[in-house]
């Protein structure tokens, strides 16, 4: 069973910057959290993951509370080719879990004009 | 275009019938990851490979199966088809296991059972 909490949906203006809340209370001290999207039926896309510390590259930043908790994903200038479902995971990278990802429902981001 | 190959695209089917799936993984990549969704279960892993071996299962129906080959493809092979197994199956690879941030995933299968 998935181990994170995501709103059902968001929706945001397009240049906007959209941040995506995730929920992880049950998240131990060797678990990541990895975000993934996928748009309209194509195969997931990894976008970004960390442990502890605030992460960003080329697609998005990562916010991750102190007590590791919750975290925020933030794609800063939203395009309607953002528009996708959202996925959240906490996972141990490598261990007994082997790379395996558990996919809950996720976040339907919905990109607006 | 992620580097992951899937074939057929699209797959249509009768119930009871038997189809076969294939993935090649990225060059490189040596471990390879099943996934079905469906409407009402979303993305599940079914099972992984990593270098001819199988590693880890997941919620894998007995009618379902899988294998790498030496040149690192793999098939899913689903037998005695039902209605419920109309899906979407994905494959991912990555170069080694647990390396989620590099696991790559496919377009995907679309299979439907009638």
């Amino acid at each position: 069973d998935a181990k994170t909490t995501q709103p059902t949906s968001m929706d945001c203006a397009e240049g906007r910057a959209a941040n995506l809340p995730c929920n992880h209370s049950t998240i131990s001290g060797n678990e990541y959290v990895y975000w993934y999207r996928q748009i309209h039926s194509q195969g997931p896309q990894y976008i970004i993951h960390g442990l502890k510390n605030n992460e960003t590259n080329e697609m998005a930043s990562l916010i991750i509370t102190e007590d590791r908790k919750s975290s925020t994903l933030i794609l800063p200038h939203a395009t309607l080719r953002d528009t996708a479902v959202y996925y959240c995971i906490q996972t141990h990278a490598g261990g007994t879990s082997y790379g395996k990802l558990t996919f809950g429902q996720g976040t339907i981001l919905t990109v607006h004009p | 275009d992620s580097g992951v190959t899937q074939t057929p695209k699209h797959l249509i089917t009768a119930t009871g019938q038997r189809v076969t799936l294939r993935c090649s993984p990225r060059s490189g990549d040596l471990s390879v990851y099943w996934y079905q969704q469906s409407l009402d279960q979303g993305l599940q892993f079914l099972i992984q490979y990593y270098n001819g071996e199988e590693r880890a299962k997941g919620n894998i129906l007995e009618r379902f199966s899988a294998q790498q080959f030496p040149d690192l493809h793999s098939e899913l092979n689903l037998s005695s088809l039902e209605l419920g197994d109309s899906a979407l199956y994905f494959c991912a690879s990555s170069v080694e296991p647990g390396g989620l941030e590099t696991q790559y995933f496919g377009p995907g299968t679309r299979l439907l059972v009638l």
